[in-house]
């Protein structure tokens, strides 16, 4: 009955590859995130999709790049991973305007070696 | 400038006395303010919000905070903590014309015997 569910929750992985990380809310909201936190555990919003539409694109190199099937799912691709990368990496969904606050999914903790 | 300010990265308190954690907001912040709870290894919980009305929020766990606008000040307080409230907590306001989430940097609050 998970709201907010993101998968995998660990993820280690050589650099040079690529890999995807998957997101599904099921509140019925209508924006969904992706926030990285760091090893000094500061949050930072990286995307922000609207009934699919993207609406907020930080500065993220572009090997990152998020897609939104439907506004119940956005995923986070990334490409040519690099040892910066290492971060958990956390998905969330607010109804639009996220003034009522935001759910958060319980992270996906990325390693690069 | 940073939007949102924890002043106290850690903050180590014994258990059953009482606890503040501050937070300060700056003026790009609106006044849809949060606070939510991190417990070790696991996603970001929603502690409590001030949207509008009453300053005094009440939220889980026992916890609640004040509002002031004079003082952009939007600390949180618990009268007695307990051990299990060992966790980082983070401050966070809606910025970019109330478009994201910005988050403070965090305090861990330490609960010892």
């Amino acid at each position: 009955d998970t709201a907010v569910s993101q998968t995998p929750k660990y993820l280690v992985t050589q650099m040079g590859n690529d890999k995807s990380i998957k997101c599904e809310q099921n509140l019925g909201h209508d924006t969904m995130y992706w926030y990285k936190q760091d090893s000094k555990k500061f949050l930072k919003i990286m995307f922000s999709y609207n009934n699919k539409e993207l609406i907020i694109n930080e500065t993220v190199p572009n090997r990152f790049s998020p897609k939104s099937p439907d506004k119940a799912h956005l995923n986070l691709h990334i490409n040519s991973l690099e040892l910066g990368d290492s971060a958990v990496y956390f998905c969330a969904s607010s109804r639009t305007g996220g003034n009522y606050g935001y759910t958060f999914g319980s992270g996906t903790r990325l390693t690069v070696v | 400038a940073q939007s949102v300010t924890q002043l106290d990265s850690q903050v180590p308190v014994f258990e059953e006395a009482p606890v503040e954690l501050r937070c300060n907001y700056s003026s790009s912040v609106s006044v849809y303010l949060f606070w939510y709870v991190q417990y070790p290894n696991q996603g970001l919980q929603l502690l409590l919000k001030y949207l509008s009305g009453s300053t005094l929020v009440k939220g889980i766990n026992g916890f609640e905070a004040e509002f002031n606008k004079s003082q952009t000040s939007f600390h949180l307080r618990k009268p007695s903590v307990h051990i299990s409230d060992t966790a980082e907590y983070f401050c966070a306001g809606l910025t970019g014309g109330g478009n994201k989430l910005t988050f403070g940097t965090g305090t861990q609050l330490k609960v010892e015997l």
